[in-house]
């Protein structure tokens, strides 16, 4: 059973710090990763893609990806109010390019 | 250029009743998705279509059918709808022709099934 699993939380971190959100995965021939983020009774949006090893930076946003240790990571620097969300992890499937295998979320709090 | 868009966004139906979902994409995308929802659960994948013409199983497809009717729209159809399908439902697309799949989500669909 391939899976992406990540931390549920909920993360809390007061306005201003950098939020870290993790996502590790178990199929290794994995290609493309992917942030989303979905506010309360809204569809999940893409907030970032990564496919090589290394940082991948969008304005707040770092996304790092580790091929070797499974893992890839979102930051988001200068946290705001509105960033307070769920955070979804996706991988794609190494068997079936157009389906993604997708992590349940992890919970952010930006506290003002 | 409204990208995905659904139909209905809210529905009510008794056990027993049927209903379709509708769901069309404006950005020449190959690939469309039927997600539903639940929490705790997580994003599950109920059917898709890789291109027009050819649709196939997700995760969970029991109870649902779909059809690709033509490039931009795909539906989703509960013959005899039951409790355990309360859910939001998410149409999705991507592009899919290439290794890179970004998948684009419409607004959703919540049903309450009684």
């Amino acid at each position: 059973q391939k899976e992406v699993e990540q931390n549920s939380g909920p993360l809390s971190v007061p306005e201003g710090a950098i939020a870290s959100l993790n996502c590790t995965y178990s199929d290794r021939v994995s290609q493309s990763f992917f942030w989303y983020r979905q506010y309360s009774g809204k569809s999940p949006e893409l907030i970032m893609s990564i496919y090589s090893n290394g940082d991948k930076e969008d304005g707040r946003f770092t996304a790092q990806l580790n091929k070797a240790s499974q893992y890839v990571s979102l930051l988001i620097r200068d946290s705001q109010p509105s960033d307070s969300a769920t955070y979804l992890c996706a991988v794609s499937n190494a068997g079936n390019n157009r389906k993604l295998i997708w992590g349940l979320g992890t919970s952010l709090a930006v506290n003002p | 250029n409204a990208g995905v868009t659904q139909t209905p966004k809210f529905q009510v139906l008794k056990t027993g009743q049927s209903m379709t979902l509708q769901c069309a994409q404006d950005m020449n995308h190959n690939s469309m998705y039927w997600y539903r929802q639940d929490p705790g659960m997580g994003l599950r994948l109920i059917y898709y279509s890789a291109s027009e013409g050819t649709t196939d199983k997700g995760e969970v497809p029991n109870g649902y059918n779909v059809s690709r009717l033509n490039k931009r729209e795909f539906s989703l159809r509960l013959e005899s709808a039951a409790p355990s399908q309360t859910s939001v439902y998410f149409c999705a697309s991507s592009e899919g022709t290439s290794g890179r799949q970004t998948q684009y989500f419409g607004p959703g669909t919540r049903l309450l099934v009684l």
